[in-house]
C-alpha cells in the first residue's frame, strides 16, 4: 500500500542553525511530492512542490528540498532558521493513478526553534 | 483573495448531535476534498469530489456525510455525532484535471463531541 512516513515527530533547533525534515514514502513509481507548513492555528500553506526534472526544488521562505530517487525520499531543509519557522511541516504524496487529485499525507514533524 | 472559507471555526457538540461543516472556494477549483486532522496522524482524508456532481469516499468516511452543492460549495455533515469525530477539520480544494496541482486549505474546524 501506498505510504508517507516523516520518522521525526519532534525537532528543536537553535535559531540560525540548519533544518532539515525527512519524509519517506512507499510507492513503486516517482509520485507527486509536495512540502506543506501549518502555522499555530491556520490552515496548510505550500512550501514546494516536486514533479519531475532537476531533483533539487526551491521553495518559499527560503526552504528548499531535494528528491532522491534510490532512498525514495523528499527531504526538507533550511540553511538557517528564523523563530518564524517554529510550526508543524507535513510531507504529502500525490500518486498518479490516484483518482480525484488525492494526497496522502505524512504525520508531520513539529518544529521548536530556541532563541 | 478568499481563497477557501470554512465556518464555523469552532464548535461544540452533544454525543448523538447532528451539524453540518460548510465549506466554499472562490478559485474556480473543480476538486474539493474534507480532511480530519488528529495529533501524530497528519491529515486523513474523508470524502472528496473530483468534479461538480460527483463525490467519493476517502480512508475515513464512517459516520460522515458530504454534498457538493455547486462548484464552489462542499459541506461535510455529520448525522450523529460521536466523542472520536473530536477533530479538526480542514477543506482542501484544487484544480481537477491536472494531478500535479497543489491543494489550497482553509483554516480548519476545530469540533469537540462531548
Amino acid at each position: 500500500a501506498q505510504s508517507v512516513t516523516q520518522p521525526d515527530i519532534h525537532i528543536t533547533v537553535s535559531e540560525g542553525a540548519s533544518l532539515e525534515l525527512r519524509c519517506n514514502y512507499s510507492y513503486g513509481a516517482t509520485p507527486y511530492l509536495f512540502w506543506y507548513v501549518q502555522s499555530p492555528g491556520q490552515g496548510l500553506q505550500l512550501l514546494l512542490k516536486y514533479f519531475s526534472g532537476d531533483t533539487l526544488v526551491q521553495g518559499i521562505k527560503g526552504f528548499e528540498a531535494e528528491f532522491k530517487r534510490s532512498q525514495s525520499s523528499f527531504n526538507l531543509r533550511k540553511p538557517s532558521v528564523h523563530w518564524s519557522d517554529a510550526a508543524e511541516y507535513f510531507c504529502a504524496v500525490g500518486f498518479p493513478k490516484a483518482a480525484g487529485n488525492k494526497l496522502t499525507f505524512g504525520g508531520g514533524t513539529r518544529v521548536l526553534v530556541k532563541p | 483573495n478568499a481563497g477557501v472559507t470554512q465556518t464555523p471555526k469552532f464548535q461544540v457538540l452533544k454525543t448523538g448531535q447532528s451539524m453540518t461543516l460548510q465549506c466554499a472556494q472562490d478559485m474556480n477549483h473543480n476538486s474539493m476534498y474534507w480532511y480530519r486532522q488528529d495529533p501524530g496522524m497528519g491529515l486523513r482524508l474523508i470524502y472528496y469530489s473530483a468534479s461538480e456532481g460527483t463525490t467519493d469516499k476517502g480512508e475515513v468516511p464512517n459516520g460522515y456525510n458530504v454534498s457538493r452543492l455547486n462548484k464552489r460549495e462542499f459541506s461535510l455533515r455529520l448525522e450523529s455525532a460521536a466523542p472520536s469525530q473530536t477533530s479538526v477539520y480542514f477543506c482542501a480544494s484544487s484544480q481537477r484535471d491536472s494531478r500535479d496541482q497543489p491543494q489550497h486549505f482553509g483554516d480548519g474546524t476545530r469540533l469537540s463531541i462531548l
